[in-house]
């Protein structure tokens, strides 16, 4: 059974840094591309980033956050993570782990995890 | 990075047949045959039920269909049922190699 849990979230100062882990298991980590979405409170759902599963872990990123996230992996502990800088009030809501179908659409799911930017 | 244009509520009676429009541009829905779309009931996290357009994973029921024409995408359930009531985004991928979502359409089964 596939499984992503993310861990990391919490509450953070603007201005502040997170970085979000995502723990992968039941399936073959490093054969597959990760994103991480995110959804504002009440509101819809958000694409963040993308990491390849190829050699060179190339990254995508949606342009409110360019600069300020980076997305990487360590196919070794099976996780995925997300280095979150210079928070500002638009970046609270729930971040999810999720795992990449045919570099094309979203199969599986994490529980979500809480960002808060609030002073 | 537009966010793709979605009704915000559809409605229909149970066993009826309701379509969720999904319209984006020549740069992501029409361009690519790479369109999704996700069902997610309060406080749970989004379900893949529909990606490349019109392919069901397993587990999906078959009342669940998609279909695209030019720029707009859609989801049709067919025979709706009680359970269907939840929130249905949809996404594609674009040509910046990034994917954008839809902002959501709120399904209510009367």
């Amino acid at each position: 059974e596939v499984q992503l849990v993310e861990s990391g979230g919490g509450v953070v100062q603007p201005g502040g840094s997170l970085r979000l882990s995502c723990a992968a298991s039941g399936f073959t980590f490093s054969a597959y591309g990760m994103h991480w979405v995110r959804q504002a409170p009440g509101k819809g759902l958000v694409w963040v980033s993308r990491i390849r599963s190829d050699g060179r872990s190339t990254t995508n990123y949606a342009d409110s956050v360019k600069g300020r996230f980076t997305i990487s992996r360590d196919n070794a502990k099976n996780t995925v993570y997300l280095q979150m800088n210079s928070l500002g009030a638009e970046d609270t809501g729930v971040y999810y782990c999720t795992r990449d179908l045919y570099d094309t659409a979203i199969d599986h799911w994490g529980q979500g995890i809480l960002v808060t930017v609030s002073s | 990075q537009s966010a793709l244009t979605q009704p915000a509520s559809v409605s229909g009676s149970p066993g009826q047949s309701i379509t969720i429009s999904c319209t984006g541009t020549s740069s992501d829905v029409g361009g690519y045959n790479f369109v999704s779309w996700y069902q997610q009931h309060p406080g749970k996290a989004p379900k893949l039920m529909i990606y490349d357009v019109s392919n069901r994973p397993s587990g999906v029921p078959d009342r669940f269909s998609g279909s695209k024409s030019g720029n707009t995408a859609s989801l049709t359930i067919s025979g709706l049922q009680a359970e269907d009531e939840a929130d249905f985004y949809c996404s594609s991928y674009t040509s910046s190699s990034t994917w954008v979502f839809g902002g959501g359409t709120k399904v209510t089964v009367l």
